[in-house]
């Protein structure tokens, strides 16, 4: 079954900027999303096919995937970025996948 | 802006089947281009998906939770449906529906969730 792995946790000091990858094989062959997940909430979508940004998602937050690796980075990364991140694709085999997500520290 | 609602019950016993309602708003389950998901997350763990339903009642679950799972939708009162038989507690989560872009798999709106604790 396909798999997507990213690291457990990022930090970033604010102001900076942070980069939380999401690897899988040929994972650049696909359509990688990102999710934004706050305690208490329901996941947020924050990039689509691999670089859009849906309406009301700053622009500070961006996308890229190729090869192996999609990246989501947060330029400028403030306070209220502070939160789990998940990377999700679709895969012939397993359908959607989602990554294990990663836990972003401001501090 | 299409809004998306789980409702059910918060406690279902062990062995058990669970039950779950997605009511859809601000826009049709029968809309072109869109599958309809659940999605769950175990108790500080991160998404699982689950399946997704088209209004025209095909779906596709998940395989390792295929033989217990079955979605159904209603395009008369714009709902879609889950049951998940045979639970145990390690089917205690967080339920979420939501809607898939089938044409590039993504789920750009969610439902607050509903907690599932299965214990007896």
């Amino acid at each position: 079954s396909y798999e997507l792995t990213q690291p457990p946790s990022v930090s970033v000091s604010p102001g900076q900027t942070a980069s939380i990858t999401c690897s899988g094989d040929k994972l650049g062959n696909k359509y990688a999303s990102w999710y934004q997940q706050k305690p208490g909430q329901s996941p947020v979508l924050v990039i689509y096919q691999d670089t859009k940004r849906p309406s009301g998602i700053p622009e500070r937050f961006s996308g890229s995937n190729s090869g192996n690796t999609a990246t989501l980075t947060i330029s400028g990364t403030q306070a209220m970025d502070e939160a789990d991140y998940y990377c999700q694709a679709w895969d012939s085999s397993t359908h959607v996948v989602f990554g294990g997500g990663t836990k972003l520290t401001v501090l | 802006q299409v809004q998306l609602q789980e409702s059910g019950p918060g406690l279902v016993k062990p062995s058990q089947t669970l039950s779950l309602t997605c009511i859809v708003s601000g826009g049709s389950i029968i809309s072109s281009g869109y599958y309809w998901s659940w999605i769950r997350q175990h108790p500080g763990k991160g998404l699982e998906w689950i399946g997704f339903i088209y209004h025209t009642g095909n779906t596709y679950y998940t395989p390792s939770l295929r033989s217990r799972v079955a979605m159904s939708v209603d395009t008369s009162k714009n709902q879609f449906f889950l049951k998940l038989n045979s639970v145990t507690a390690a089917d205690t989560a967080v339920y979420y529906c939501a809607r898939d872009h089938s044409t590039s798999p993504h789920f750009d709106s969610w439902g607050q969730g509903t907690l599932v604790t299965v214990s007896s």
